[in-house]
């Protein structure tokens, strides 16, 4: 099993610009989380999704940010536009039936800079 | 919000030695997960307590979780220099697919 795939690892980006993460769930699941991970906030929940569908996105910083999942096996988080305060390890996570006791299986994460 | 606080930040010992690492958190739950961090990596699930159970082991994990005091411990006994990490810990509650995940803390384990 390939586990949950994110692309890209890393990313360098300037001020202003859009970025596109990248996720891909491990097959059968049907929950899909994003997170936010800095050394000042820690592990920060931004959204997820069961079923595709987008159950809590409170933690989603700012109009600025977006997450969409189009079908069961990719999800995009969007930027638009960056900032340097963005700059931070984005994760992708899955889980099986979304239950809060179900194992969530990490991707690596996407290193993003933004000068 | 940071729903756990993990105690200690850091932590380093010897291979060998037991380290154990403590979480508070603030809300009713209804189970606990321990998470590890490798440096450059993503998170892995090591184990899960419910809300109802007081102990759990597996291999050399052992986790315990008082709900009256809203706390939790991990203990890693026998420790390697492999296990050197972050661990966090993860509250779930109600229904919600959500997991609320702690500061975590710093294992380093030497030679």
């Amino acid at each position: 099993d390939a586990g949950v795939i994110q692309s890209p690892r890393h990313e360098v980006t300037e001020m202003g610009q859009e970025v596109t993460l990248r996720c891909k769930p491990i097959s059968g699941h049907n929950s899909l989380f994003w997170y936010r991970q800095t050394m000042m906030r820690g592990l920060e929940l931004l959204i997820y999704f069961n079923n595709n569908v987008p159950i809590d996105d409170s933690g989603m910083p700012e109009d600025r940010f977006s997450a969409k999942m189009p079908n069961a096996s990719f999800s995009t988080l969007k930027i638009q536009p960056s900032e340097p305060r963005d700059s931070a390890v984005y994760f992708c996570a899955s889980s099986f039936d979304g239950a809060s006791t179900d194992t969530q299986y990490f991707g690596p994460g996407t290193r993003l800079t933004v000068l | 919000s940071q729903q756990g606080e993990e105690d200690p930040q850091a932590l380093s010992i010897q291979e060998g030695e037991n380290a154990t690492m403590n979480c508070s958190y603030k809300t009713s739950i209804n189970n606990l997960q321990w998470y590890r961090q490798n440096s450059g990596r993503g998170l892995v699930h090591l184990i899960l307590i419910r809300s109802n159970e007081r102990e759990k082991h597996s291999g050399r994990l052992r986790v315990t979780l008082d709900t009256s005091k809203k706390s939790s411990s991990l203990l890693i006994t026998a420790s390697r220099a492999a296990d050197t990490a972050s661990y966090f810990c993860a509250t779930g509650a109600g229904t919600a697919s959500k997991l609320t995940f702690g500061t975590g803390t710093r294992l380093q384990v030497t030679l």
